[in-house]
């Protein structure tokens, strides 16, 4: 099983719409937890990290779910500008405390 | 605050033969590291600095891949001989803190051809 592991979609969803994408993560020692948006040949740049009790930002929205061991990223209202690869980043607890990437998933907002 | 500086930005080479690539920090973050991004996949960890010291290097090709961070700052990566494989976009990243909630703050990366 991969450390982190995301659907590469593409999601293709029309402008207004709300998505939702998950990420699984192997370790359940993980504490750190982020999504990060990547546009096409550019570096990846942090959306925002994701807390224990679930977090907002505008149209955003992150949750945690431990038990499941998974996160997932709410997009509501598209905008064509939303249209990006989001990655999945969780931490191994080893001695090292890794961040870990998932592979991404692409997002294609349509007018 | 000024970001993650990068050189270059791209680099074509042939197999077989060698490069290295350069990485300034944000000033004051602890913490550095490289990861290698092949075209469709995510960012992939090859070596983590804290300070000057190595804190895993597990993914990184030992042998034909070298990097450093001396005086805990500025770092290169270095890659000798070069493999087709190696064609890929090398990010370097650096945080505030090893172990805590401190995200990733990356360069633009240099995009390396090996032909």
């Amino acid at each position: 099983r991969k450390e982190v592991e995301q659907d590469p979609g593409p999601f293709n969803v029309p402008e207004g719409a709300t998505v939702a994408f998950n990420c699984t993560y192997s370790n359940s020692a993980s504490q750190s937890f982020f999504w990060y948006r990547q546009d096409c040949r550019k570096e990846p740049k942090l959306l925002m990290s994701v807390y224990s009790s679930g977090n907002e930002d505008g149209r955003f929205t992150a949750q945690l779910n431990r038990a499941s061991q998974y996160i997932s990223l709410l997009i509501r209202d598209s905008k064509l500008s939303d249209s990006a690869t989001y990655l999945c980043v969780v931490n191994l607890m080893d001695s090292s405390y890794k961040l870990i990437f998932g592979s991404g998933t692409r997002l294609l907002v349509r007018p | 605050e000024a970001g993650v500086a990068q050189s270059p930005r791209y680099k074509i080479i042939e197999k077989r033969q060698s490069v290295a690539f350069w990485c300034n920090p944000i000033s004051g973050h602890a913490t550095l590291y490289w990861y290698q991004q092949i075209l469709g996949q995510g960012p992939k960890l090859l070596i983590q600095f804290q300070n000057n010291g190595v804190v895993d290097d597990s993914q990184l090709p030992k042998d034909r891949f070298s990097a450093e961070r001396l005086k805990g700052v500025d770092s290169t990566l270095k890659i000798q001989p070069a493999k087709l494989e190696d064609s890929a976009v090398y990010l370097c990243a650096s945080s505030l803190v090893w172990i805590s909630n401190s995200p990733l703050h990356f360069g633009n990366g240099t995009r390396l051809t090996v032909t």
